[in-house]
Order: structure tokens, then C-alpha cells, then sequence
């Protein structure tokens, strides 16, 4: 059964930096295109990054909102993806889902984030 | 950048009607990379539509979605008690990566 679990939320003061990680379980998160999405607080969403699978290149992308600020990266023999985030901002304060997706390369062919993680809060304030 | 509109913001229907969700875009674009999504309040996104017609596993048949070049639908046909939530649409572009549209509300009228 693919379970997708994210931790390492919590609150902390804009500047500071957290690290959230997404345990996988069912599958390899070298496999599949390891993305983060956020919503803030009654809000909608919105993709955050993406880590592409070896076979295209392990490339990484992310929203324009977070670049140079945030990294993701992956440990496959942890089977966990992580999401770096440093120079934190007010509204960077978010659900923030972990998900699995193909990166672009889904063609409309194949199910594309079909399956999610139950979120963690970062709550940025001072 | 491609923006994703989606109409109306919110939608009042009874169970049994039938719902017809839109998503347009600022662009004509790739039918194959519009997703549609259900949440509800509290709960993760769920996937129901892919490639903008093809249903996930596991999404009953009374949902599909349609379109082409600026204009994508989801139809619910007729709607369960379980159908009500906010429901989004998706992108992928290369150049700035995934977008979403800031969600349609089904409520039960």
C-alpha cells in the first residue's frame, strides 16, 4: 500500500530555516517525480517543487515564490523525500502536502499526484 | 505565465443535479497535463480526473471532465452527498511548472 507520511512542521520566526521530510512507503521515491504543494490557511493550493525521477535526469523545479530559497532532495535508501526551507517569510505559512507526480512526463497517459500525504503546518511569525 | 480560471467560485446544488465545473485558461494548452481535484475540509487533495478525460482509479463514473485548447470542464452528473467540496484544476507547463486554479466551491444548496 503506497503511504506517503510528511513531519518536521511547526512554528518558527521569519529568517529562521526548518526542514520538513516525506516518508514513503509502497514505493521508491527514486521512481516517481517527488513534489511538495502547500495551501495556507483557507487558501488554495500551490505546487511549491518538484524532484524528477533518475531517468529524467533528477532535474529539480521549483515555484517561482520559493526559488533560492527552499531545496528538495531525496534519500533513496531512506525512501524520503525533503523539502529544505530557509529564509522563511510570513507567507510561506502552509499546509504543506507531499505528493507523488511525474514531473512533467505524464503525457495525460498515466495518474499523475495520485496519492498525498496528510500535510504538515509550518506557521511562520515572530 | 499561464493562468487557470476557474467558474463559478461557488456552486449551490442538490444531490441528484448535476454539476458542470469550468477551468479556462489565459492560453490555449496541452488538454494532456489538465488535472482535476476534490478536498475536502481538513483531508488531502484527492485525484479524479487526469489528462483532462481520463478518470483515476477508483473515481465513480458519474464524474468526468472535457475540454480542449482554453476551456476544460468537470461534470458530475449527478451529485452524491459525498461530492460536496472544493474541487481544483490543475497544470503543467514547462516553463513555470504546475499551476492551479483557485477552486470551485460545490456546496448542498
Amino acid at each position: 500500500e503506497v503511504q506517503l507520511v510528511e513531519s518536521g512542521g511547526g512554528f518558527v520566526q521569519p529568517g529562521r530555516s526548518l526542514r520538513l521530510s516525506c516518508s514513503a512507503s509502497g514505493f521508491s521515491v527514486g521512481d516517481y517525480a517527488m513534489t511538495w504543494v502547500r495551501q495556507a490557511p483557507g487558501k488554495g493550493l500551490e505546487w511549491v517543487a518538484f524532484i524528477r525521477s533518475k531517468p529524467y535526469g533528477a532535474t529539480t523545479e521549483y515555484a517561482a515564490s520559493v526559488k533560492g530559497r527552499f531545496a528538495i532532495s531525496r534519500d533513496e535508501s531512506k525512501n524520503i523525500a525533503y523539502l529544505q526551507m530557509n529564509s522563511l517569510e510570513t507567507d510561506d505559512t502552509a499546509v504543506y502536502y507531499c505528493t507523488r507526480s511525474l514531473g512533467g512526463y505524464s503525457y495525460g497517459l498515466k495518474p499523475d499526484f495520485d496519492y498525498w500525504g496528510q500535510g504538515t503546518l509550518v506557521t511562520v511569525s515572530s | 505565465e499561464i493562468v487557470l480560471t476557474q467558474s463559478p467560485g461557488t456552486l449551490s446544488l442538490s444531490p441528484g443535479e448535476r454539476a458542470t465545473l469550468s477551468c479556462r485558461a489565459s492560453q490555449s494548452v496541452s488538454s494532456s497535463y489538465i488535472i482535476w481535484f476534490q478536498q475536502k475540509p481538513g483531508q488531502a487533495p484527492r485525484l479524479l480526473i487526469y489528462g483532462a478525460s481520463r478518470r483515476a482509479t477508483g473515481i465513480p463514473d458519474r464524474f468526468s471532465g472535457s475540454g480542449s485548447g482554453t476551456d476544460f470542464t468537470l461534470t458530475i452528473s449527478r451529485l452524491e452527498p459525498e461530492d460536496f467540496a472544493v474541487y481544483y484544476c490543475q497544470l503543467y507547463v514547462s516553463s513555470t511548472g504546475y499551476t492551479f486554479g483557485q477552486g470551485t466551491k460545490l456546496e448542498i444548496k
